[in-house]
C-alpha cells in the first residue's frame, strides 16, 4: 500500500523567506507525485506534478519540487514567500489504475505567512 | 473551460437523515472520484466511478453509496447520517485514459450533521 508523510502540520514563515514543505512517500512502483494547495473554504488546486523525466518540477505561483528516488522524497519549495501563499498544502501519490486509481494524501501542512 | 462543479455548497442535516451530493466533471472527463475531508482525519478516498461503473471504494460503510450517470455526472448518497459524517466532500475528475491520474477537484460540499 502506498503512503505519504508530510513532516510538520504547521509551518510559519516570514514574507520573503524560503518556503520548504517536506513530503516522503512509500510506493512499490515508480510513483506519480502531486502537490495540491487548498485555500480556506475551497477545493484543491494542483500546484505541480511529477510523472517521469526531469526530477525538478516547476509549478504555478513560483513553486517547485524535486523528486529524489533514493530518499523517497518530493519536497516543495518557493524561494520567497508571499502573503497569498497562506494555505494548506497536500502531497499526494497516485495509485495505479489496476489498484484502484485513487490518490493517497499526506496529512497536509498549513502555512502561515508573517508580514 | 468550466471546472468541476459541486452542489450544494452547504448542506445541513440531522442524524438519521439522508444526504445527496452532486458533482459535474469537466467536459470530456469520464472518471469521477469522491473524497471526504473530515476535521482531524485528512483526505480520505471514498469512491471511484468510471464509465458509469463503480470501480473502487475506500474503507467506508455501505451507507455511503453513489452512482454515475450517462453524462458522467455523479451523485454521492449518505444514508442514516451520523454526527461524524460532518465533513467537506470533494469531487474530482480525470479525462478518459488518463496516464498519470492527475485529478481536478471541485470546490466541495460542506455537510453538517446536527
Amino acid at each position: 500500500a502506498q503512503s505519504v508523510t508530510q513532516l510538520g502540520s504547521h509551518v510559519s514563515v516570514s514574507e520573503g523567506a524560503l518556503v520548504l514543505l517536506r513530503c516522503n512517500y512509500s510506493s512499490s512502483v515508480p510513483p506519480y507525485l502531486f502537490w495540491y494547495v487548498q485555500y480556506p473554504n475551497q477545493g484543491l488546486q494542483l500546484l505541480l506534478k511529477y510523472t517521469t523525466g526531469a526530477t525538478l518540477v516547476k509549478g504555478i505561483n513560483g513553486f517547485e519540487a524535486e523528486f529524489k528516488k533514493s530518499e523517497t522524497s518530493f519536497h516543495l519549495t518557493k524561494p520567497s514567500a508571499h502573503m497569498s501563499d497562506a494555505a494548506e498544502y497536500f502531497c499526494a501519490v497516485s495509485d495505479l489504475k489496476a489498484a484502484g486509481n485513487k490518490l493517497t494524501f499526506g496529512g497536509g501542512t498549513r502555512v502561515l505567512v508573517k508580514p | 473551460e468550466a471546472g468541476v462543479t459541486q452542489s450544494p455548497t452547504h448542506l445541513i442535516k440531522t442524524r438519521g437523515q439522508q444526504a445527496t451530493l452532486r458533482c459535474s466533471p469537466i467536459s470530456g472527463h469520464t472518471s469521477v472520484y469522491w473524497y471526504q475531508q473530515a476535521l482531524g482525519l485528512g483526505l480520505q478516498f471514498l469512491l471511484w466511478y468510471d464509465e458509469g461503473e463503480e470501480r473502487n471504494r475506500g474503507n467506508f460503510p455501505p451507507r455511503f453509496s453513489g452512482r454515475q450517470f450517462p453524462n458522467y455526472s455523479s451523485e454521492l448518497n449518505v444514508n442514516a447520517l451520523e454526527l461524524e459524517d460532518s465533513a467537506l466532500y470533494l469531487c474530482a475528475s480525470t479525462p478518459r485514459r488518463s496516464s498519470y491520474n492527475e485529478q481536478f477537484f471541485g470546490p466541495g460540499t460542506r455537510l453538517t450533521v446536527l
